[in-house]
């Protein structure tokens, strides 16, 4: 089983919707990062968590530590919203990141 | 200009030839990072660097060799290349310990036929 699971692994939706995007993961971490990878393969950060919320523009990322649990939400979805959206733990005690799979997010006009 | 910046951008080898991925940062962050992404997987580490001096070993890095040239410059080889070393190659940075975002370059599509 991986450490970090994302769902769903794809999603469509119509412009204007109210997205989610979550992740879990199983053991003890000190951040979370969502990442967004664009059709043309860069990677953008968009948010670090270790507790609470965080909002920026129509992006607002939670996370519950007790849960191991984090969400990515969009509002307003649009169309240049389509990307992989990634989820990456920093385990406790350790240097390195570890990826989920990213969700393949499309928005239909 | 880009903070993170690889050379090339795109990249077609052949079986058992060598070949450097190049990776520059003007962000002044003293960690750099190589990953690889393949289909269906998440980014894997392949190296990181804490400073010039300090190269560690990621979870993938067999095949692979690394040089930290200064601060700003950390190059990725593939000694002798294979054809599942075929990915999408990332380099990244990050500040003291980490712990703040990863800032990535554009990536290199490396294709070994």
């Amino acid at each position: 089983k991986n450490e970090v699971e994302q769902s769903p692994q794809n999603l469509t939706a119509q412009e204007g919707e109210f997205i989610t995007i979550n992740c879990s993961y199983s053991v003890g971490i000190s951040a979370l990062h969502w990442l967004q990878q664009h059709p043309g393969g860069g990677i953008v950060s968009l948010f670090m968590l270790s507790s609470g919320k965080k909002k920026h523009g129509r992006l607002i990322a939670t996370i519950n530590i007790q849960e191991k649990h984090s969400s990515l939400h969009i509002t307003a979805s649009h169309p240049r919203d389509s990307a992989v959206y990634i989820c990456a733990v920093r385990l406790l005690g350790r240097e390195k990141l570890t990826f989920g799979t990213g969700t393949r997010l499309t928005i239909i006009p | 200009d880009a903070d993170v910046t690889q050379t090339p951008r795109n990249r077609i080898t052949k079986t058992g030839k060598r070949i450097m991925l190049e990776c520059s940062q003007t962000k002044g962050h003293d960690r750099m990072y190589w990953y690889r992404q393949d289909p269906g997987l998440g980014l894997r580490l392949i190296y990181y660097s804490f400073d010039v001096k300090d190269i560690n070993k990621g979870e993938i890095s067999d095949g692979y060799s690394v040089s930290r040239q200064a601060q700003a410059k950390f190059s990725l080889s593939l000694e002798s290349a294979i054809p599942n070393q075929t990915a999408l190659y990332f380099c990244a940075t990050s500040d003291y310990r980490g712990r703040n975002e990863q800032y990535f370059g554009p990536g290199t599509r490396l294709t070994v036929t």
